[in-house]
């Protein structure tokens, strides 16, 4: 079945660092990936939407100048954590949608778990 | 905004017993889709229900959407340790999920 990526599956950074999340499908190819937040014992939050070849877009109150979201391939999609701090330490996670299925499933990552010290 | 609210927040099953978990909605759903969280883990698909008063079944799983396609419900027999994990309803809008708070299931063996 559909499969999508997610490297790293866990970072530990010091604050004030950026980190890169990278999201691939494996065996299909999604023009479109979105990327949710979820922290502890919490639901997940839709941060953005990925689009790949334009700009991303981002849900309200997500600053897009902290998470960049680069699109570049029809497979892979990527999140910058720009000048992280603890605050941001969160799990962190991808999904796409194979366009040749019909059914609207949603495929998730494995995660990253992003730590700032 | 709309919101899709979801209850109870945890679930404390003795194994062998039954437990539902619902979804509810205050405007009409397009669709809404179920997910698991294993913990530790990643949301994974179950279901998507999009007609009005929709049933569906997987295993000991029972899946509603209710009549006005308000609600939702995800009903689990004979639990068993395997069930352990989150269970979320989200609502769909063109890809985009809106999900529940979830439920979290403990299973008492």
């Amino acid at each position: 079945g559909a499969v999508v990526s997610q490297h790293p599956s866990r970072v530990i950074c010091k604050s004030g660092t950026s980190v890169k999340i990278e999201c691939r499908s494996l065996d299909f190819q999604a023009t479109t990936m979105f990327w949710y937040r979820q922290f502890p014992k919490q639901s997940l939050m839709l941060m953005a939407t990925s689009n790949e070849g334009s700009k991303a877009t981002y849900e309200q109150g997500v600053e897009k100048d902290k998470f960049l979201i680069n699109h570049a391939s029809l497979t892979l999609s990527t999140l910058t954590v720009t000048s992280a701090h603890p605050e941001d330490s969160s799990f962190y996670i991808c999904s796409a949608r194979d366009p040749a299925r019909l059914q609207e499933t949603q495929y998730f990552g494995p995660g990253t778990r992003l730590l700032v010290l | 905004g709309q919101q899709v609210m979801q209850i109870p927040q945890y679930q404390h099953v003795q194994e062998g017993e039954d437990f539902t978990t619902y979804c509810n909605s205050s405007t009409t759903l397009s669709n809404i889709q179920w997910y698991k969280q294993r913990p530790g883990g990643h949301p994974v698909f179950l279901i998507q229900l999009v007609k009005s008063g929709e049933v569906k079944k997987q295993k000991r799983l029972t899946f509603q959407f209710g009549e006005a396609k308000k609600n939702s419900s995800l009903h689990i027999t004979a639990t068993q340790t395997t069930d352990v994990g989150t269970y979320f309803c989200a609502r769909d809008s063109w890809g985009k999920l809106q999900f529940g708070a979830g439920t979290q299931v403990v299973v008492t063996p």
